[in-house]
């Protein structure tokens, strides 16, 4: 059964500095891995997806890599902002359309 | 933006009341979810739907149905609501694109609370 875990659960910065979140996955057999962002009280935004044959995707001050070897995702955020503050979880897929296996998420406080 | 509606927003109900909530989508996407979230667990998923009339359960089923009589329309059913189902409930389509892939997007979530 795939597992997906996140550390740290809970993450807190000045603004301004560039921050990495994890992501592991017990399963290295992935189809594909996401990273959304949620904001209190909101649904879930799509912010990156990585396909198995990639190694990386960029958008904007966003990087998301993929080590599907280790089992292993960063999301690196550079020059961070206060809005950059929310929820980033990250889910992996072990087929097409198979329904995504999500971590419980990094809640992320930038501070002015 | 997946054009993904869900209804009702927020409800409150009574326990053993049956509840249905209801995930429109106007892309005529085949694959439907839900998932329900809740602190500590994370998002887990309830049901979902492979195409109209084709549906699978997920980890956390019991207590629940689905319907999916049209491919815009994919309903989920409390069938006798109780309190551990009070959370907040997410709908979530899977669109392809041959260049990403199969991106998944969410809906804005339905937050029932059983009293």
């Amino acid at each position: 059964k795939q597992e997906v875990t996140q550390i740290p659960a809970a993450l807190s910065v000045p603004e301004g500095e560039n921050l990495v979140l994890n992501c592991s996955f017990t399963d290295s057999a992935i189809y594909n891995l996401q990273w959304f962002r949620q904001d209190p009280g909101k649904g879930l935004t799509s912010l990156l997806l990585i396909q198995s044959s990639q190694r990386e995707q960029t958008s904007g001050r966003l990087n998301a890599s993929l080590d599907k070897s280790s089992g292993r995702s960063t999301l690196y955020i550079a020059a961070s902002q206060p809005g950059d503050s929310a929820t980033y979880l990250c889910a992996v897929t072990n087929s097409g359309n198979t329904p995504l296996v999500f971590g419980k998420g990094t809640r992320l406080s930038v501070i002015a | 933006d997946a054009g993904i509606t869900q209804s009702p927003r927020h409800k409150v109900t009574e326990t053993g009341t049956p509840v249905t909530l209801r995930c429109h989508q106007t892309e005529n996407h085949r694959y439907m979810y839900w998932y329900r979230q809740d602190p500590g667990h994370g998002l887990r998923l309830i049901h979902y739907s492979y195409g109209v009339k084709d549906t699978d359960k997920g980890e956390v089923s019991d207590g629940y149905s689905v319907s999916r009589s049209k491919t815009e329309d994919f309903l989920l059913t409390l069938e006798s609501a109780t309190s551990s189902q009070t959370s907040v409930y997410f709908c979530a389509i899977s669109k392809s694109d041959l260049n990403s892939g199969n991106t998944i997007y969410f809906g804005e979530g339905s937050w029932l609370t059983v009293v």
